[in-house]
């Protein structure tokens, strides 16, 4: 079983629908992160958070909201959703205080188109 | 999966044959560097990390150059294979962001 799992993988929405992306992980990891990825550009951070009652600012977090509801979830809402987020979403997780690395373990993505 | 390399830099490289990824980083303050490997329809996985203590750190088939004064790393791929064919990320932090940045990306393709 995949140790970062999100739902749904594709999803086509309307402008002015509210969404939801789960995300959903097995590592054990206390980080939880949210980006989104468009054609020719990196990752950028929308979210993230430390622990359950830690959730800070990406990037670019307008549009956006999140929600860690447990050590291994963590969901981001687009509260009306506009063509301009139209992107690949990816979750990640990582284990800074263990490992000593950063690094981070990405989930499939989550396609999301909006009409 | 296939979108996320448009628009990228594009290395076309002999199946068999090394490859070069560069990759110009922004902060000098950064101390920690990722590479990840995308491939199409799938999210980015770790290939190989190098803290700045270091310029060099090899893992299998793949080494990774830092260089610090001009604050450049880059990723070298002995034998390039097909499965290589992927966007690749160079990413930064340093220690106490807590965050990474990500670079654009660079598309790789091998020809059989």
């Amino acid at each position: 079983d995949a140790d970062v799992t999100q739902t749904p993988r594709n999803r086509i929405t309307k402008t002015g629908k509210r969404i939801m992306l789960e995300c959903s992980q097995t590592k054990g990891h206390d980080r939880m992160y949210w980006y989104r990825q468009d054609p020719g550009l990196g990752l950028r951070l929308i979210y993230y958070s430390f622990d359950v009652k830690d959730i800070n600012k990406g990037e670019i977090s307008d549009g956006y909201s999140v929600s860690r509801q447990a050590q291994a979830k963590f969901s981001l809402s687009l509260e009306s959703a506009i063509p301009n987020q139209t992107a690949l979403y990816f979750c990640a997780t990582s284990d800074w205080g263990t490992s000593g690395s950063d690094e981070q373990f990405f989930g499939p993505g989550t396609r999301l188109t909006v009409l | 999966g296939e979108s996320v390399g448009l628009h990228l830099p594009t290395l076309s490289v002999q199946e068999g044959d090394n490859s070069i990824i560069n990759c110009a980083y922004s902060n000098s303050a950064s101390d920690y560097f990722i590479w990840y490997k995308q491939e199409s329809g799938k999210g980015p996985q770790f290939i190989i990390d190098i803290r700045s203590n270091m310029d060099k750190r090899q893992g299998q088939r793949v080494t990774v150059l830092l260089n610090k004064t001009v604050k450049h790393l880059s990723l070298q791929i002995a034998a390039t294979q097909p499965g290589d064919s992927a966007v690749y990320f160079c990413a930064e932090t340093y220690y106490g962001n807590n965050r990474l940045a990500f670079g654009k990306g660079n598309q790789v393709v091998v020809i059989p």
